[in-house]
């Protein structure tokens, strides 16, 4: 059992590019989330999702969108990567709103240049 | 503006002594408290919770206190351990809104 897998692991991106990081889980989770990690700042919520078919905007949305299409994967995309994007980006997910502990990806390093 | 805030980025503790963790919150609506590990190059790992209608909760050697008039949590590892030694995140949520807010994390080092 894999639980979160994301890909890249790392990635550079030129400024301007457009981007999909990619998370997928198995194990049926209702609830998942995209964060972003900075020094000095923790993780910050970019976009999150209460089932398939449903996203809702965290703290930080602009220049990222995401879709559910299914329970299993949830993309993070930025249309025109900006240098500000550069961080560690954790995909977590939550089996439903009665629980409360989050699972968190490996995350993906990007670097927009 | 932050609703979570470490203010500590770093502590260093003595194996064996007590390590203490503190947070503070500014949203009076939160009613749900999460400490998270976190080692190098992995997600954050869930490490102890505690509700909003408790004062305590303990979990082997790590015990989270919640004083909700002052905002204020703190995480007690007791005894510390070497492996210990990780980023710890505090968080926070509205369990209606299933939305959660994270601290910047504070860098605990245990010496041996």
């Amino acid at each position: 059992i894999a639980g979160i897998t994301q890909a890249p692991t790392s990635q550079i991106l030129a400024a301007g590019r457009r981007m999909t990081l990619r998370c997928t889980q198995d194990m049926r989770h209702n609830a998942m989330y995209w964060y972003r990690q900075d020094l000095g700042l923790g993780l910050r919520l970019i976009h999150y999702s209460n089932t398939a078919g449903t996203t809702g905007k965290g703290e930080v949305p602009d220049g990222y969108s995401v879709s559910r299409a299914n329970t299993d994967d949830f993309p993070l995309t930025l249309a025109s990567a900006v240098p500000s994007q550069t961080s560690v980006y954790f995909c977590a997910t939550r089996a439903g709103t009665n629980t409360d502990t989050q699972y968190f990806g490996p995350g993906t390093r990007l670097t927009v240049l | 503006d932050q609703q979570v805030k470490q203010n500590s980025p770093s502590l260093s503790v003595q194996e064996g002594r007590i390590s203490i963790l503190n947070c503070d919150y500014t949203n009076s609506m939160f009613d749900y408290f999460l400490w998270y590990k976190k080692y190098p190059a992995e997600g954050p790992t869930f490490l102890i919770s505690i509700s909003s209608i408790k004062d305590k909760n303990e979990d082997g050697r790590f015990t989270v206190f919640l004083n909700k008039s002052a905002k204020h949590l703190s995480l007690h590892i007791v005894p510390s351990q070497p492996g210990d030694s990780a980023v710890y995140f505090c968080a926070a949520s509205v369990r209606t809104f299933n939305k959660f807010y994270f601290g910047s994390g504070t860098k605990l080092n245990v010496k041996p």
